[in-house]
């Protein structure tokens, strides 16, 4: 079975400072790894992905994530975060394999930025 | 743009009611699931459906059913609302291809249970 474990439930962080959300997963097989956000009072959206390639992963919106799969780790980044970063984010693992691409996540980090 | 939309925002029911929430996606999509946001938790699977009539098991499924009848559409139901099923729901829909998908939310159903 996978399971996710996310380390900080939650990170105070200043605007502008620099901000790492940890996710360590375990599986016995490869997976695809996400990070999902989720703004206050909305539901989750997908911030970036990786299924293969590149282990550097980015989005639109200055996050990026590394694939190490040598620590079974997918931690998030982001160099300097803005007033509107704060939300929970979610670190989730899937088995292609598994039917209907199932997800597992993990118990969320929130992230409180301060000006 | 995907819309996951879901019938009621907050929903108070007592112990014992049968309650039902709805999910509608209207991007053909064949994939759609439930799940319940905890504190601390993070979002457990409930159930999940591939295709019309199909559905699988979760992670938690004990006190609930589902249903799905027209692709579009994906129902929850509690049987018998008990205390401990209070929580934020969220139901989800992704394409079913054979690529792992990205998951699309509605914006969830804050349920209480008194």
């Amino acid at each position: 079975a996978q399971s996710v474990t996310q380390l900080d439930s939650q990170v105070p962080v200043f605007e502008e400072a620099p901000v790492e959300l940890r996710c360590n997963y375990s599986s016995s097989v490869s997976v695809y790894l996400f990070w999902y956000v989720q703004y206050p009072n909305q539901g989750l959206q997908l911030l970036l992905k990786y299924l293969s390639g590149s282990t550097l992963v980015e989005s639109i919106n200055g996050f990026e994530a590394e694939f190490n799969k040598s620590q079974t780790s997918f931690h998030l980044r982001k160099p300097s975060v803005h007033i509107s970063d704060t939300a929970e984010y979610f670190c989730a693992v899937s088995d292609l394999r598994a039917a209907g691409n199932k997800l597992t996540f993990g118990g969320g980090t929130r992230v409180l930025v301060k000006p | 743009d995907v819309k996951v939309t879901q019938s009621s925002r907050y929903l108070v029911k007592r112990t014992g009611e049968k309650v039902f929430l709805e999910c509608v996606q209207d991007m053909d999509h064949e994939n759609m699931f439930w799940y319940r946001q905890d504190p601390g938790l993070g979002l457990r699977l409930i159930y999940f459906s591939y295709d019309v009539k199909m559905k699988e098991k979760g992670d938690i499924p004990e006190g609930y059913s589902v249903s799905r009848e027209k692709k579009e559409r994906f129902s929850l139901i509690l049987e018998s609302a008990s205390t401990n099923q209070t929580s934020m729901y969220l139901c989800a829909s992704s394409w079913g291809g054979r690529e792992v998908e990205t998951q699309y939310f509605g914006p969830g159903t804050r349920l209480l249970v008194l």
